[in-house]
């Protein structure tokens, strides 16, 4: 069966850490995501990538930064943690029948 | 530029009773239409697509039919369950649009027995 898979479930940080957040698929999909999750809020898009060192930057991609060294692998970085970063981080792949495959997700808490 | 809006919830309803949630999307060209569940601590999940004007996407019990006249793909489902409580996303891709997908903000639906 097709799997997305988010490093952690749950992540607690300090304010100024440098945080990775990694995600791994093994469908060989091109494009993947990366999205954070607030209520009320929905979801927003950080950053994706079609291809292997191939990156844009979403919605929100201040305060961010990603890594793409192999297909299967895309990596989040905030450089610098701050509180107003903690939230949900979603992984995702996409197929080429245009179908989302998601991680489980990741909660950071920033203290 | 593309935009999906949905509903606000949170929508609670009883057990066996009937579910519309709606969606209506503004975007040029011929989006695919999709919904999407998140079941408590989970991440999404695809729930049901459809790609073309009259498609009617189904699975589990819901259905949505791209209706392109009233730029529209509301969720349905005849007889709701417990565990149907769920948050539900309406989204569209567009092939202009490099694959991202355009999210709605989710839907919360609490389903009581």
């Amino acid at each position: 069966d097709v799997k997305v898979t988010q490093s952690s479930r749950y992540l607690v940080k300090r304010t100024g850490e440098k945080v990775f957040l990694e995600c791994v698929q093994d469908m060989d999909h091109e494009n993947m995501f990366w999205y954070r999750q607030d209520p009320g809020l929905g979801l927003r898009l950080i950053y994706f990538s079609y291809d292997v060192k191939m990156k844009e930057k979403g919605d929100i991609p201040e305060g961010y930064s990603v890594s793409r060294e192999k297909k299967e692998r895309f990596s989040l970085i905030l450089e610098s943690a701050s509180t107003n970063q903690t939230s949900m981080y979603l992984c995702a792949s996409l197929s080429t029948g245009e179908k989302l495959f998601f991680g489980s997700g990741t909660q950071l808490s920033v203290l | 530029g593309d935009s999906v809006t949905q509903m606000e919830g949170p929508v609670t309803l009883s057990e066996e009773a009937c579910l519309t949630i709606n969606c209506t999307y503004t975007a040029t060209g011929y989006p695919s239409l999709f919904w999407y569940v998140q079941y408590p601590g989970e991440g999404l999940q695809l729930l049901l697509k459809a790609t073309k004007a009259d498609d009617k996407g189904s699975n589990k019990g819901f259905e949505a039919t791209y209706r392109k006249e009233t730029t529209s793909f509301h969720l349905e489902k005849g007889s709701v369950q417990v565990s149907d409580s769920a948050v539900y996303f309406c989204a569209l891709i567009n092939a202009g649009n490099n694959r991202k997908l355009i999210w709605g903000l989710g839907t919360s639906l609490a389903v009581n027995p």
